[in-house]
């Protein structure tokens, strides 16, 4: 079985800050790991995803995460937050050779101005 | 860029009724899903389509749900008696070649369906 934890449901951070979405996963063989966000009224926009051999992925807009085998999670990461990054995030898992993605429950971003 | 449009983009319908969800994928891509997410919680898989037919299907698609690509470019979802329990936002997204590898699916903007 496979499973995605956001262990939060909120996250406030001060506008120019850094800030980290948590992700931790659980699937058997070696994962696909995403991160989508979600404005309001919109669709998921696909923001980034793992690739096996690069612990720090890079993605749209600034975003980077980081993958980290032993402790089985793929956090969220920017160097410097913006409002307008203030939606809600995803992570998101794929068992290998499985079709469907498995959502984690979703993060709030609010960056505060 | 190539976007997934989904409509129409809110469907209200009197339970009992059969509802038609339309979807137009990317051009070029290959694999066809619908996702659905009921207000506050997560977004959950409900089918995946490939090659005109079903490749994968979760429980909650049971048999009143059928998905359909009635003439190579839209995609649809029928439900065929809507229940209250139905009511949730329906997301259709596509995939190109290695999507069943780790190429993202596209998702569209969605429906929000509304049973009354």
């Amino acid at each position: 079985a496979q499973s995605v934890a956001q262990p939060e449901d909120q996250v406030n951070v001060a506008e120019g800050n850094p800030l980290t979405v948590k992700c931790t996963y659980s699937v058997s063989g070696n994962p696909y790991l995403f991160w989508y966000v979600q404005y309001p009224n919109r669709g998921l926009q696909f923001l980034l995803k793992y690739i096996t051999g690069d612990n720090l992925v890079k993605g749209s807009y600034g975003f980077e995460a980081e993958f980290n085998k032993s402790q089985t999670s793929f956090h969220l990461k920017k160097p410097s937050a913006l409002v307008s990054d203030s939606a809600l995030y995803f992570c998101a898992v794929k068992k290998t050779g499985a079709n469907n993605l498995f959502f984690g429950t979703g993060t709030r971003l609010t960056v505060i101005p | 860029e190539p976007e997934v449009t989904q409509t129409p983009s809110h469907q209200v319908t009197q339970m009992g009724q059969e509802v038609i969800l339309r979807c137009v994928p990317i051009s070029n891509h290959l694999y066809f899903y619908w996702y659905r997410q009921i207000l506050g919680q997560k977004v959950e898989f409900l089918v995946s389509f490939y090659n005109n037919e079903i490749s994968e299907k979760s429980e909650i698609f049971d048999d009143q749900f059928s998905v359909e690509r009635p003439d190579g470019s839209n995609f649809t979802l029928k439900i065929r008696s809507t229940k209250l329990e139905d009511s949730a936002m329906y997301f259709c997204a596509s995939g190109g070649i290695g999507t069943v590898g780790n190429q993202p699916q596209h998702f569209g903007d969605g429906t929000r369906l509304s049973i009354l």
